[in-house]
């Protein structure tokens, strides 16, 4: 089946660890992004990426980061630097230039204590 | 800045009755609105979407509606059924070479009651 897995589905961590969130998909789309969704907030992009080795910021990029090595994995890493890093995080991708129709994984809702 | 305001936050409809959720939006240079639908635990994913030179466009029991000149759009759910419970998202974006980025409303909680 086609899709986009994201693992865990549930990621506990104490505050000062940086954790990274898996996004694998095999939809061979180029293009890849993160969201955060916090309760009444909506998705908010935290970073994206057209093509291989190459990604820009988001709307809330500040405490994370993203490696695209490989086309079909997009792993985000929430630093220590994020404050407020408990939240439900989604990794979409998409065809290249045609971000209105993008495909979400399950999502991993990660807790920070 | 939010360039996609939606509203009502939540909604309580009855079963088959008709859900209304409205979005408007700022930017006029976005030309695709998608809505997308969220179940609890899950991802959103993409009900039905629509360019701005079509008013509206109908799927099954739902129908979007769009009113260019207002920069307004929204989303009718026909019939709706305890099933179609769920967090809808409208959404709009540029298409086309250079387009990176799909702008999100709030979300609406849409509770049907048997």
């Amino acid at each position: 089946d086609g899709g986009i897995t994201q693992s865990p589905k549930y990621l506990f961590r104490k505050e000062g660890q940086n954790v990274t969130l898996s996004c694998e998909q095999n939809l061979n789309h180029d293009a890849m992004y993160w969201y955060r969704q916090d309760p009444g907030q909506g998705l908010r992009l935290i970073y994206y990426s057209q093509i291989v080795n190459d990604f820009q910021k988001g709307d809330i990029a500040e405490g994370y980061s993203v490696s695209r090595e490989k086309k079909e994995s997009f792993p985000l890493t929430v630093t220590s630097a994020q404050k407020n890093p408990t939240a439900f995080y989604l990794c979409a991708s998409s065809i290249r230039d045609s971000s209105y129709e993008q495909y979400f994984g399950p999502g991993t809702r990660l807790t920070v204590t | 800045q939010q360039q996609v305001k939606q509203s009502p936050q939540s909604l309580i409809v009855q079963k088959g009755g008709i859900s209304i959720i409205n979005c408007a939006y700022e930017n006029t240079a976005f030309d695709y609105f998608p809505w997308y639908q969220q179940f609890p635990g899950k991802g959103p994913a993409l009900l039905i979407a629509i360019r701005p030179d079509v008013s509206e466009k109908k799927e099954g029991r739902f129908t979007i509606s769009f009113n260019k000149s207002a920069k307004q759009f929204s989303l009718h759910i026909m019939d709706s059924q305890p099933g179609d419970s769920a967090t809808y998202f409208c959404a709009a974006s540029l298409s086309g070479a250079g387009s990176y980025q799909l702008t999100f409303g709030k979300g609406t909680k849409l509770s049907v009651i048997p």
